[in-house]
């Protein structure tokens, strides 16, 4: 059974710094690209940013750009999002989510995690 | 990267069909069929529902089918059920490597 387990969130003041990391099981980590998706509360979803299976290619929506770095460690079959300047619109629950097929992108998630809140105030 | 475009609720009752609309640009939903539908209900993760315009999961009921007309996709859902009331969300690949979601759409099952 795919399990995907994020952590890392809680409160940050404007301008902080927190990584968030996915500890996944249950299928060959390595083969599969990984996304980051977030909701705020009581909105929508909304992609953040990719990660290839080979790990180097890594893609960011523009609202993140700069800002936020997607890693993996393929040997601790873990997924990584260091954020910094964080603002109060970067609010939200963070999920990781599994591509559905193995080495390529086709830009759907067959699972997700339960997410992990993050807020940002002063 | 603008987000698509749902109705903010739709209704229906049990045994009912509904259909969600899901419209982009021709730019994403228009040009790729990397369209996809996702359920969440309350406090919950969202779940894969429809990928690549009309295919379905395995595990998901056939109730659920979705088409695409130009910039606009849609997801129709039949015989509707209780457990169906959710929210609905659509994505597409919008090039550059990114993608879009929609705003999403509450499902009321009167």
């Amino acid at each position: 059974e795919v399990q995907l387990l994020e952590s890392g969130g809680g409160l940050v003041q404007p301008g902080g710094s927190l990584r968030l990391s996915c500890a996944a099981s249950g299928f060959t980590f390595r083969s599969y690209a990984m996304s980051w998706v977030r909701q705020a509360p009581g909105k929508g979803l909304e992609w953040v940013s990719v990660i290839y299976a080979g790990g180097p290619a890594t893609y960011y929506a523009d609202s993140v750009k700069g800002r936020f770095t997607i890693s993996r460690d393929n040997s601790k079959n873990t997924l990584y999002l260091q954020m910094s300047s964080l603002r109060v619109e970067d609010t939200a629950v963070y999920y990781c989510a599994k591509e559905a097929e193995q080495l390529l992108v086709r830009w759907f998630f067959d699972s997700w995690g339960q997410g992990t809140l993050v807020t940002v105030s002063s | 990267q603008s987000a698509l475009t749902q109705p903010r609720s739709v209704s229906g009752s049990p045994g009912q069909s509904v259909t969600i609309s899901c419209t982009g640009t021709s730019s994403d939903v228009g040009y790729y069929n990397s369209v996809s539908w996702y359920e969440q209900h309350p406090g919950k993760a969202p779940k894969l529902m429809i990928y690549d315009v009309t295919k379905r999961p395995s595990g998901v009921p056939d109730r659920f089918s979705g088409s695409k007309s130009g910039n606009t996709a849609s997801l129709t859902i039949s015989g509707l059920q209780a457990e169906d009331e959710a929210d609905y969300y659509c994505s597409s690949y919008a090039g550059s490597y990114t993608l879009v979601f929609g705003g999403g759409t509450k499902l009321t099952v009167l």
